[in-house]
């Protein structure tokens, strides 16, 4: 079955410790996605990767690392920069129409991550 | 940069009422999102319109472009359709802006 695969599903930190989140997809989609969620507020957009070995910062990276080494994987570090760590982390992915920046593709979301820092 | 307003932000429902949830966004999109997400977290599309109306089974949504509004009506709801509804629009560089979510509960 293709689809996007996030571990762990719950991650507890101490405070000052460095910890990254697996994002994996096996739909051979060009673009990912990383997203923070907290409480009674909409999704926020940490980081995104539209094709390997690049990545734009999003608007609120601050804290946050990431890579596209592969095609399949995006995995997300969050830092002992970032001063408010805890939250729910959701990953994303869609395809890119070549030849077209403007338009918008569907994206496909993974089951997120909870990580709580302690 | 887009704003987008969902209401209500919480709904409580009887079973088989019919409800609706709107969205209201502040500038021009190219696609807008109709997201569910369950207590565990993760998030499912339910729809992305552009224009007019789509419909599967008891949910439909309905997008005025002109009056930069949606709406999602659930048709004879039931317990499982307890949710968080969120609507996202695209907007350019094909990046999605979130309304912070409706959370529906339908009670038996």
């Amino acid at each position: 079955d293709g689809g996007i695969t996030q571990s762990p599903k719950y991650l507890f930190r101490k405070e000052g410790q460095n910890v990254t989140l697996s994002c994996e997809q096996n739909l051979n989609h060009d673009a990912m996605y990383w997203y923070r969620q907290d409480p009674g507020q909409g999704l926020r957009l940490i980081y995104y990767s539209q094709i390997v070995n690049d990545f734009q910062k999003g608007d609120i990276a601050e804290g946050y690392s990431v890579s596209r080494e592969k095609k399949e994987s995006f995995p997300l570090t969050v830092t002992s920069a970032q001063k408010n760590p805890t939250a729910f982390y959701l990953c994303a992915s869609s395809i890119l129409t070549s030849g077209s920046p403007r338009q918008y593709n569907e994206q496909f979301f993974g089951p997120g991550t909870r990580l709580t820092v302690l | 940069k887009n704003e987008v307003e969902q209401s209500p932000q919480n709904l409580t429902a009887q079973e088989g009422e019919f409800i609706t949830i709107n969205c209201s966004y502040s500038v021009g999109i190219s696609a807008l999102h109709w997201l569910q997400q369950h207590p565990g977290g993760g998030i499912v599309s339910l729809f992305m319109l552009s224009s007019g109306k789509k419909k599967h089974g008891r949910l439909i949504a309905t997008i005025n472009i002109q009056e930069k509004h949606s709406s999602l009506h659930i048709t004879a709801s039931h317990p499982r359709d307890s949710a968080v509804y969120i609507c996202a629009v695209a907007g350019s560089a094909r990046q999605l802006t979130f309304g912070s979510g409706t959370q529906l509960t339908v009670l038996p």
